[in-house]
């Protein structure tokens, strides 16, 4: 059974305190790895897709980075307005086109 | 805006009840999730439709059912409801077929309080 892990499930930071997000995932076939931020009471709102280990793609502060068995999130220097959960999913062949959703981790910024 | 359309926003019933979830996709595309997301679960996917035809099911219970009309729009039916079916619904939808890259498009959601 596809699985996705996040970690760890909360994070507080001072603003400008740079950190990372973890997504460790054990699936068969990777097809892409996603990055969502939800907003309080929001839908998820699409961030990156990576599809290979090696892969890079950034957004502002954020930065996504894919293995072949995790990727990590990584807010450089965050504001408080970058406080949400964000969220990574897999998507396998097995699985459609559907994706499997982590946990996700609640990140804080604090002023 | 994501282009995904849900109503109702927010919807409060009480047990044993029947309720129907709607959700208008981005235009153009064919495929339709539902996910179910609870403070203890998470994410979870119901089911996906892809041209009104049913593509996928996950944990989805026997007492909810979906449907996707020829429009494209999609309803979610949640009967004989009970406490623990309080959650966010939330519908995605996705190009589908060969323009599929993967990423899901997400509404709003649709909050259900079951009192």
């Amino acid at each position: 059974e596809d699985q996705v892990t996040q970690s760890p499930e909360a994070l507080r930071l001072q603003e400008g305190e740079s950190s990372s997000l973890n997504c460790s995932y054990t699936v068969s076939g990777l097809r892409g790895l996603f990055w969502y931020r939800q907003d309080p009471g929001k839908g998820p709102e699409f961030l990156f897709t990576l599809y290979s280990a090696g892969e890079e793609k950034e957004k502002e502060r954020l930065k996504a980075t894919l293995t072949k068995k995790e990727s990590f999130l990584h807010i450089t220097a965050p504001k408080p307005e970058d406080s949400a959960t964000y969220l990574c999913a897999a998507a396998t062949p097995a699985a459609g086109n559907k994706l499997t959703f982590g946990g996700g981790t609640r990140v804080l910024v604090k002023p | 805006d994501s282009g995904v359309t849900q109503t109702p926003k927010h919807l409060i019933t009480a047990t044993g009840q029947r309720v129907t979830l709607r959700c208008s996709p981005r235009s153009g595309d064919l495929s339709v999730y539902w996910y179910q997301q609870s403070l203890d679960q998470g994410l979870q996917f119901l089911i996906q439709y892809y041209n009104g035809e049913e593509r996928a099911k996950g944990n989805i219970l026997e007492r909810f059912s979906a449907q996707q009309f020829p429009d494209l729009h999609s309803e979610l039916n949640l009967s004989s409801l009970e406490l623990g079916d309080s959650a966010l619904y939330f519908c995605a939808s996705s190009p589908g077929g060969r323009a599929n890259t993967g990423e899901l498009f997400f509404g709003e959601g649709s909050r259900l309080t079951v009192l």
